[in-house]
């Protein structure tokens, strides 16, 4: 069955460490997002990807980035770890229409930043 | 700036009664609105959406009732069951294939 995993699940790192966070999907879908999901906030978008070679800031990027050098894949990566990035990561994917529901999520990768 | 508002919180409700979970948005441009399911320790889920051309579209328990004029929607679970307990996220869409969610409301329901 094609699927979207994370990785790692859990991460516990130090402020000022570089942090990546892995996301693959297997249903050959054009468009990937990153959210992060915390208490009072919601779900807000950090970063997307219409395609390969294409990314997108989203509504809380900054200390973010993305690459986008496959279809499958979208890395997350922390470039330098603040505390304020502790938060739950949850990676999704969709072909285009997200109107419909066919957004897929991730498990999420829950980040501690010390 | 949250363009999409869920006002509560948490929401407890007795199995076999209505859940009613609400939502407020500021963006006009918003034509297609949607509510995911969030158990812990999984991503969320889609459950029901609906387009700004309609008022109401109903799946089973769950019906979704759309007021443009108000910019405001709600999420209505008849009967409530105990694996409804979940965190309901209200999300919109315009023009761009991406969404943008609310904070979430926890529903609670008890035996």
């Amino acid at each position: 069955d094609a699927e979207i995993t994370q990785s790692p699940r859990h991460k516990i790192t130090e402020t000022g460490r570089q942090v990546t966070l892995a996301c693959h999907q297997t249903w050959n879908h054009n468009n990937m997002f990153w959210y992060r999901q915390d208490l009072g906030h919601g779900l807000r978008l950090i970063h997307y990807s219409y395609g390969v070679h294409d990314t997108n800031k989203g509504e809380v990027s900054d200390g973010y980035s993305v690459s986008r050098s496959n279809t499958e894949d979208l890395p997350l990566t922390l470039e330098s770890a603040a505390s304020s990035q502790t938060s739950v990561y949850f990676c999704a994917s969709s072909e285009s229409r997200v109107e419909t529901g066919e957004l897929f999520f991730g498990e999420g990768s829950r980040l501690t930043v010390l | 700036d949250q363009q999409v508002k869920q006002n509560s919180p948490s929401l407890s409700v007795q199995e076999g009664r209505i859940s009613i979970l609400n939502c407020d948005y500021t963006n006009s441009m918003f034509d297609y609105f949607l509510w995911y399911k969030k158990y812990p320790a999984e991503g969320p889920t889609f459950l029901i959406s609906i387009s700004s051309i309609k008022d109401k579209n109903e799946d089973g328990r769950f019906t979704v009732f759309l007021n443009k004029s108000a910019k405001h929607l709600s999420l209505h679970i008849v009967p409530s069951q105990p694996g409804d307990s979940a965190v309901y996220f209200c999300a919109a869409t315009g023009t761009a294939s991406k969404l943008t969610f609310g904070t979430g409301t926890r529903l609670q329901v008890t035996l």
